[in-house]
């Protein structure tokens, strides 16, 4: 079952916040939340990571309900190297097992 | 700092030959994890090693196998190469378990 689920795209347009959603509804309460996006042919690269409280970074905002259910990836102005794929996923037990689900491939327009 | 190493970044192979990837982790990084991924199944965990020690396999045939060495590069070796095998493997590393991981850029490994 998954694990995460994420719209398969969006757009937006360069200079806006994207907002991007997730849905985990089955998370414990131990497991984080981690973002990491992937750019054509390259490794996934680390964005923000998350327990139970908002959290922000350089590069972006996590926003997670207070039931944890869900979060919000938010990329505050969207620049067009930021058009890549985006996962949202969470450790599968302990150890640095993740299920990456399908993920969100986001295109920002110029 | 130097990020993950992988070799090679492409790799052809024909069916039912062996391949051995290599991958060398950020330095005094200790947890080594691969990846393989696929168009149709997207990213999906193969194994993880951690001191030396596999700590984690994913739900792979035993054709897929690694180990990790003393100074905690890793390695991880597919036998008798499918086409199904056609994919980017990618190696990851953390300093410790439970960290967030910094990925390779991958090998690309190509089943003819």
């Amino acid at each position: 079952d998954a694990k995460t689920t994420q719209p398969p795209s969006m757009d937006c347009a360069e200079g806006r916040a994207a907002n991007l959603p997730c849905n985990h509804s089955t998370i414990s309460g131990n497991e984080y939340v981690y973002w990491y996006r992937q750019i054509h042919s390259q490794g996934p690269q680390y964005i923000i990571h998350g327990l139970k409280n908002n959290e922000t970074n350089e590069m972006a905002s996590l926003i997670i309900t207070e039931d944890r259910k869900s979060s919000t990836l938010i990329l505050p102005h969207a620049t067009l190297r930021d058009t890549a794929v985006y996962y949202c996923i969470v450790r599968v037990g302990t150890g640095n097992q993740f299920y990456f689900g399908t993920g969100t491939s986001l295109t920002v327009i110029p | 700092k130097a990020g993950v190493t992988q070799t090679p970044r492409y790799l052809i192979k024909t069916r039912g030959q062996q391949v051995t990837l290599s991958c060398s982790p950020i330095s005094g990084h200790r947890s080594v994890s691969w990846y393989q991924q696929t168009p149709g199944q997207g990213l999906q965990f193969l194994f993880e090693y951690f001191s030396e020690t596999q700590r984690n396999k994913g739900n792979f045939p035993g054709r897929f196998s690694g180990r990790q060495f003393s100074n905690s590069r890793s390695e991880m070796n597919v036998s008798t190469l499918e086409l199904g095998d056609s994919a980017l493997y990618l190696c990851a590393s953390s300093h410790l378990l439970n960290e967030k991981l910094f990925f390779g850029s991958g090998t690309q490994l190509s089943v003819l």
